[in-house]
């Protein structure tokens, strides 16, 4: 059974700070990860995909991936109360098809 | 494009009575979806199709669950009779070589 765990929160960050989310990964033979971002009430987003070992930054969002300890983390700078949402982690599976498995989420609160 | 479309938004029904969710994917996409999220379990993969073929039901929880795809456009899934721990919210998402995309979801409540 492949398995992506995430701390639930909330995990509240003041606005203008870095906010850390994690997440941790069974299937050592994956090859993608993804982050979506879920406001409440709609439907998941995504927003950053990574897929080699490192950091991957886009905008104030940087992802990070260490596929020894089967890690991936998503940061973002300087965060805004807009940012406040669920944040879920996916893993793709280790035959590279499409079929990711889903973490929990992670509810992150950026309070003004 | 429209993106991936969900019908209906939301729906009130009563235990025992049949329930059909509707979804478009993206014209293109060659693979299709079928998610139900609860706040106890998260997301939850129920199906997926490729080319309008099942290819993997493990996730459907019961008999009373089951999904078509009649065409590259359009699928359903079926509850019958539905129960009142089958509320959740139902999304349905495709992918192709331009990316993966969720619909807005059916929010499914039974009484």
């Amino acid at each position: 059974q492949k398995e992506v765990e995430q701390n639930s929160g909330p995990l509240s960050v003041p606005e203008g700070a870095i906010a850390s989310l994690n997440c941790t990964y069974s299937d050592r033979g994956s090859q993608s990860f993804f982050w979506y971002r879920q406001y409440s009430g709609k439907s998941p987003e995504l927003i950053m995909s990574i897929y080699s070992n490192g950091d991957k930054e886009d905008g104030r969002f940087t992802a990070q991936l260490n596929k020894a300890s089967q890690y991936v983390s998503l940061l973002i700078r300087d965060s805004q109360p807009s940012d406040s949402a669920t944040y879920l982690c996916a893993v793709g599976s280790s035959g590279g098809s499409y079929i990711p498995t889903f973490g929990r989420g992670t509810s992150l609160i950026v309070h003004p | 494009d429209a993106g991936v479309i969900q019908s209906p938004r939301h729906e009130v029904t009563e235990m025992g009575q049949e329930v059909t969710l509707r979804c478009k994917p993206i014209s293109g996409h060659d693979y299709l979806f079928w998610y139900r999220q609860t706040m106890m379990r998260g997301l939850e993969l129920l199906i997926y199709f490729n080319n309008n073929v099942p290819i993997d039901d493990s996730g459907m929880p019961e008999d009373r669950f089951s999904a078509k795809m009649p065409n590259a456009s359009f699928s359903t899934l079926k509850i019958q009779p539905s129960e009142p721990r089958d509320s959740a919210v139902y999304f349905c998402a495709s992918a192709g070589v331009s990316g993966y995309t969720f619909g807005s979801g059916t929010r499914l409540t039974v009484v």
